[in-house]
């Protein structure tokens, strides 16, 4: 069956650093990937949308990446910072009609 | 630009009473999905609507949960009756398009419901 895995462990890094999370995929072949922001308390807010042909995509101090043949995806947030802290949700499509999302990394930026 | 409305934010019921949840989303979104969020989880997918009709409802638990867009605006998610399993956010997102160029999905706050 289809199943996206994110680190269930939260992830605690010190300000400054670059903080990475992966999600990774089986059974699947998605042809786009977002990544969410999600604040307790909150709905998701969107971040990024990585397209199955672009490999990566950049905003500001995030940085996607997409590896269809590791079946990845890696999420950079450089220069973190304590305002950083936050659920981080990616979430696939095959294009057809649905996004299937993963359960979610907890990052804590310690200042 | 207006976000995703959904009302009530927070609903305590015992089990096997009924209860409903309304959202409104962003003016012009065609597509409109209902998710379950569980402590802990990512959402997953009750519902999606396209316009008025029904694109997905594959893990919809019809003997108990149904879902209407009427006039392909807002929607009403009712469950009944609730077990205690049924504690969870509910989620509502609209999108301009369905997921098939990738469109962003703009969520509301959800309701958090909490089953006795």
């Amino acid at each position: 069956s289809q199943k996206i895995e994110q680190n269930s462990e939260a992830l605690n890094i010190q300000e400054g650093k670059t903080a990475t999370l992966t999600c990774n995929y089986t059974n699947y072949s998605p042809a786009y990937l977002q990544w969410y922001r999600q604040d307790p308390g909150r709905g998701p807010v969107f971040l990024l949308l990585i397209r199955e042909n672009e490999k990566e995509k950049r905003k500001e101090r995030l940085k996607g990446t997409f590896d269809t043949t590791l079946k990845q995806s890696l999420f950079h947030i450089t220069a973190s910072q304590p305002a950083d802290s936050a659920t981080y949700l990616c979430a696939l499509t095959s294009g057809t009609y649905k996004y299937i999302f993963g359960t979610g990394t907890r990052l804590k930026v310690l200042a | 630009e207006a976000g995703v409305a959904q009302s009530p934010r927070y609903k305590i019921i015992e089990k096997r009473q009924s209860v409903a949840f309304w959202c409104n989303p962003i003016s012009g979104h065609a597509t409109l999905y209902w998710y379950q969020q569980i402590l802990g989880q990512g959402p997953k997918l009750l519902i999606q609507f396209q316009n008025n009709g029904v694109v997905d409802d594959s893990q919809l638990p019809k003997d108990r949960f149904s879902a209407e867009r009427l006039k392909g605006v807002d929607s009403t998610l009712k469950i009944q009756p609730a077990k205690l399993e049924d504690s969870a956010v509910y989620l509502c997102a609209s999108s301009l398009a369905p997921p098939t160029q990738g469109n962003e999905q703009f969520f509301g706050p959800g309701t958090r419901l909490t089953v006795l």
